[in-house]
């Protein structure tokens, strides 16, 4: 079966600090990848996507970047936090379609990040 | 980009009640209507979907319903339990969600 892991689970940071949220599936291959935010109480924001190894659509201009660097790995960093960076970051992964995103999504467990 | 309205943003229902929530879409191609449910501190999991070649689809008592015509599929939560209560949020064609509905159930 496929599982998903996102560490850590938690994190506080100071304001300028550099951030890495990685993320790694397990038990597929050739995954689609996807990071969210989610601020507290408020929806789901795609932060970026990934069809395949170096591979990565941004959906929001500002100071976070992904890459994946192997086909099960999914990483999240900022060279320095912003206070409004604080939330709830999730990754998910989809079953490969092509450019065809337009399948169910499964989600990690979260980290939760607080910029103080 | 497509724009998913989705409404209400809560709802509080007495358990044994039913539940309702509608999400509105733009995108005319879409095929695909996803329902998702997040409990607290926890990543989204799909509940039920539907795609745009059948109007309904069940499953004990979840249910979505699908208007193309009028761009819009709702959830439907029949017979409401305590464990019922979450954030849930519809999802378009294009990675977008919905803005949640916190649903509540009343003891």
């Amino acid at each position: 079966s496929q599982t998903i892991h996102q560490w850590p689970a938690t994190l506080v940071q100071p304001v300028g600090s550099p951030l890495s949220l990685e993320c790694t599936v397990e038990g597929t291959s050739n995954p689609n990848l996807y990071w969210y935010r989610q601020a507290a109480g408020r929806g789901l924001q795609l932060l970026f996507y990934s069809v395949g190894i170096g591979q990565i659509s941004s959906e929001v201009p500002q100071n976070l970047s992904a890459s994946r660097p192997q086909d099960r790995q999914f990483i999240l960093s900022s060279k320095k936090l912003l206070l409004s960076d604080s939330g709830f970051y999730l990754c998910a992964w989809s079953v490969r379609g092509g450019r065809n995103l337009n399948t169910q999504q499964f989600f990690g467990p979260g980290t939760r990040l607080t910029v103080l | 980009g497509e724009n998913v309205e989705q409404h209400p943003s809560t709802l509080s229902v007495q358990e044994g009640d039913s539940a309702v929530i509608k999400c509105t879409y733009s995108d005319s191609a879409s095929n695909y209507f996803p329902w998702y449910k997040q409990e607290l501190g926890k990543g989204p999991q799909l509940i039920i979907d539907i795609r745009s070649n059948v109007g309904e689809k069940k499953d004990q008592r979840i249910a979505v319903t699908l208007n193309k015509t009028a761009k819009h599929f709702s959830l439907h939560i029949t017979e409401t339990q305590p464990e019922d209560s979450a954030v849930y949020f519809c999802k378009g064609e294009k990675l977008t969600f919905g803005t949640g509905t916190r649903l509540t159930i009343i003891p």
